[in-house]
């Protein structure tokens, strides 16, 4: 019940802009959007989080349509050390603990 | 700053053996505590998730156990090992700022357990 869908893989090229869908069609008012990516054999890092305005940092910009039933990371220049698997996750801001993670999308960065 | 400590990295037990895997969060109180497993090529399973001290809630019924004896600590166990519980756990920490506001979750570097 992770609430959200993400293709399985994709390649993007070296340098160039990797885009991420995620589609999360039933998501409610409370929630946020949350990226994490995780690379082999290492815990999962938090990339970036939004509500429904569009949110960058120094990693990543996050898209989230108005309707707010799909979003889309961009990693604007993509290099080989992005190779990793991306996790899209929409989670409660008030008080539901739990976080559900699904299969996320296998990003690999093609030199 | 806040760290996750999480041991062993690597662990190979033996079918029917006991197991207990500890994680220990620092720098920040009353945490949401979690623990996931990740089978060979698969997604994260949440197993558990902790409120507060003593406070546990399980995701999916298994022979695995968690306790949390202090407000940082939480502690995987198992009596008896199966073949089947052969993955990557992974250990995650989360605050839930004033307001009810949860922050994003920041995870430790796993154990890889093998069970033979």
């Amino acid at each position: 019940d992770a609430k959200t869908t993400q293709p399985p893989s994709m390649d993007c090229a070296e340098g160039r802009a990797a885009n991420l869908p995620c589609n999360h069609s039933t998501i409610s008012g409370n929630e946020y959007v949350y990226w994490y990516r995780q690379i082999h054999s290492q815990g999962p890092q938090y990339i970036i989080h939004g509500l429904k305005n569009n949110e960058t940092n120094e990693m990543a910009s996050l898209i989230i349509t108005e309707d707010r039933k799909s979003s889309t990371l961009i990693l604007p220049h993509a290099t080989l050390r992005d190779t990793a698997v991306y996790y899209c996750i929409v989670r409660d801001y008030f008080g539901n603990e739990k976080l559900t993670f699904g299969t996320g999308t296998r990003l690999t960065i093609i030199p | 700053s806040q760290t996750i400590h999480q041991w062993p990295a690597t662990l190979v037990q033996p079918v029917g053996s006991p197991l207990s895997l500890e994680c220990t969060v620092e720098g920040t109180s009353n945490p949401n505590l979690y623990w996931y497993r990740q089978a060979a090529g698969r997604g994260l399973q949440l197993l558990f998730y902790s409120v507060g001290i003593g406070q546990i809630s399980s995701e999916v019924p298994q022979n695995l156990s968690a306790s949390r004896p202090q407000d940082r600590q939480f502690i995987l166990s198992s009596k008896k090992l199966l073949l089947s519980d052969s993955g990557f756990y992974l250990c995650a920490w989360s605050v839930m700022m004033t307001g009810k506001l949860n922050t994003e979750a920041f995870f430790g570097q796993g154990t890889r357990l093998t069970v033979v």
